[in-house]
């Protein structure tokens, strides 16, 4: 079985500061793990995946995610935060070959930007 | 590619009343996922479709969901009689691969007064 833990309902930055979200996960077999965004009234959009490859992975508008397996993480990282980054940020996992369809989400994260 | 097309954006209804969401996944893709978002229980799946067949279905909440998949290209969720605790956002989203990841569509906004 799979299942993600977001680590802060809310998170609160200051422009121009790093941005640091985090993600653990749980998994019987090697993950597939996801960030979304969701930017107020609208749907969910990838921003990033890991998928086996190499383990730090960039994404869109700056961000990018580290796997480490030791630590069980997939934290999400932006050196300088946006004002356009305020939204709702979830992380995802999938068990490729595990059985399980599809992806487990995290509860989510708000990203507050301080001007 | 459209993506993945909700409609309606936005739906007000009295308690009581049917209620149709409708979404065209993209295509090509077998997986079709129908998700819930409201501020206190966050994103839920409610069902799942893989090549127009219902999967999974354990998420929706009561008698009152019903949900379809005639075909490839269409899907509907459908709540008889809506109340007002069904107010939330309903998402759509598609896949050819699950595991590796899904693309949403952008919700519907549903009201019941």
């Amino acid at each position: 079985a799979q299942s993600v833990t977001q680590l802060g309902s809310h998170v609160s930055v200051s422009e121009g500061a790093l941005v640091l979200l985090r993600c653990n996960y749980s998994s019987s077999v090697p993950p597939y793990l996801f960030w979304y965004v969701q930017y107020p009234n609208q749907g969910l959009q990838l921003l990033l995946k890991y998928t086996s490859a190499a383990t730090l992975v960039k994404g869109i508008n700056g961000f990018e995610a580290e796997f480490k397996k030791s630590e069980t993480s997939f934290h999400l990282t932006k050196p300088s935060a946006h004002m356009s980054d305020a939204a709702e940020y979830f992380c995802a996992v999938s068990e490729p070959g595990g059985g399980a369809d599809g992806l487990t989400f995290g509860k989510g994260t708000h990203l507050i930007i301080q001007p | 590619d459209a993506g993945v097309i909700q409609s309606p954006r936005h739906e007000v209804t009295e308690m009581g009343q049917e209620v149709t969401l409708r979404c065209k996944p993209i295509s090509g893709h077998d997986y079709l996922f129908w998700y819930r978002q409201t501020m206190m229980r966050g994103l839920e799946l409610l069902i799942y479709f893989n090549n127009n067949v219902p999967i999974d279905d354990s998420g929706m909440p009561e008698d009152r969901f019903s949900a379809k998949m005639p075909n490839a290209s269409f899907s509907t969720l459908k709540i008889q009689p809506s109340e007002p605790r069904d107010s939330a956002v309903y998402f759509c989203a598609s896949s050819s691969q699950p595991a590796y990841g899904y693309t949403f569509g952008s919700g519907t906004r549903l009201t019941v007064v």
